[in-house]
């Protein structure tokens, strides 16, 4: 069974200084992919960033990336020059070729301070 | 604007009651999904649909019911058989077999239970 985690319940951060976020995942599905949402005190889910199991390189988006080592099973996310809005939740997930389903982890608090 | 519509935002129902939540959205998503989030934890996969008339069983169905007789609606019934029903339950889609997958979530519906 597929299986994602997380390991930091909350993690503080100063303005401008970077983070990582860990997230390991157990699946014995060659395909997969792997995702990191960002969810606001608001509620609402926001996609930041998107790994695929056969992507030779690592994924960035702007102020984030994606730290994929494939033979220890983790992906984590680098936040840079983190701001105050980064405060939030941030979940890992997922999604295995075979099921469609996408399976998410306990998340991570982050807090940013000034 | 394109998006996920979930209503209502907060809901209130006594013990014994079956309650409906609805979830629209006009992105023509294939794929729609119900997950539900209960304090401090991930997002847990109730019940999700790949097209339409069918719909297929989460980690957690128990006590839950949907339906998918149109594309753009995949609503929740949270029924009396559902033993701790209060939790914070997001809707998402998602085009299906297309590439990354990404979810689209709805901003959230927050169910307690009196």
């Amino acid at each position: 069974a597929q299986k994602i985690t997380q390991t930091q319940p909350g993690m503080f951060v100063q303005e401008k200084e970077a983070v990582t976020l860990d997230c390991t995942y157990d699946t014995s599905d060659p395909s997969y992919g792997l995702f990191w949402y960002k969810q606001p005190s608001s509620g609402e889910m926001i996609f930041l960033i998107y790994q695929g199991s056969y992507d030779q390189q690592n994924a960035t988006e702007g102020r984030y990336s994606l730290n994929f080592q494939k033979a220890r099973k983790s992906a984590n996310l680098v936040i840079s020059a983190s701001q105050l809005g980064d405060s939030a939740m941030y979940f890992c997930a997922m999604r295995e070729e075979n099921t469609d389903k996408l399976i998410f982890g306990t998340g991570t608090r982050l807090q940013v301070f000034p | 604007d394109g998006g996920i519509t979930q209503s209502p935002k907060y809901l209130f129902r006594k013990e014994g009651q079956n309650v409906t939540l609805s979830c629209e959205q006009n992105l023509n998503h294939d794929a729609m999904y119900w997950y539900r989030q209960d304090p401090g934890q991930g997002l847990r996969l109730i019940y999700y649909s790949q097209i339409v008339n069918d719909f297929q069983k989460g980690d957690i169905a128990e006590g839950y019911s949907v339906s998918r007789e149109k594309k753009e609606s995949f609503p929740l019934t949270v029924t009396s058989a559902q033993k701790n029903p209060t939790a914070f339950y997001l809707c998402a889609s998602s085009p299906y077999r297309s590439g990354a997958n990404v979810l689209t979530f709805g901003a959230g519906s927050r169910l307690t239970v009196l």
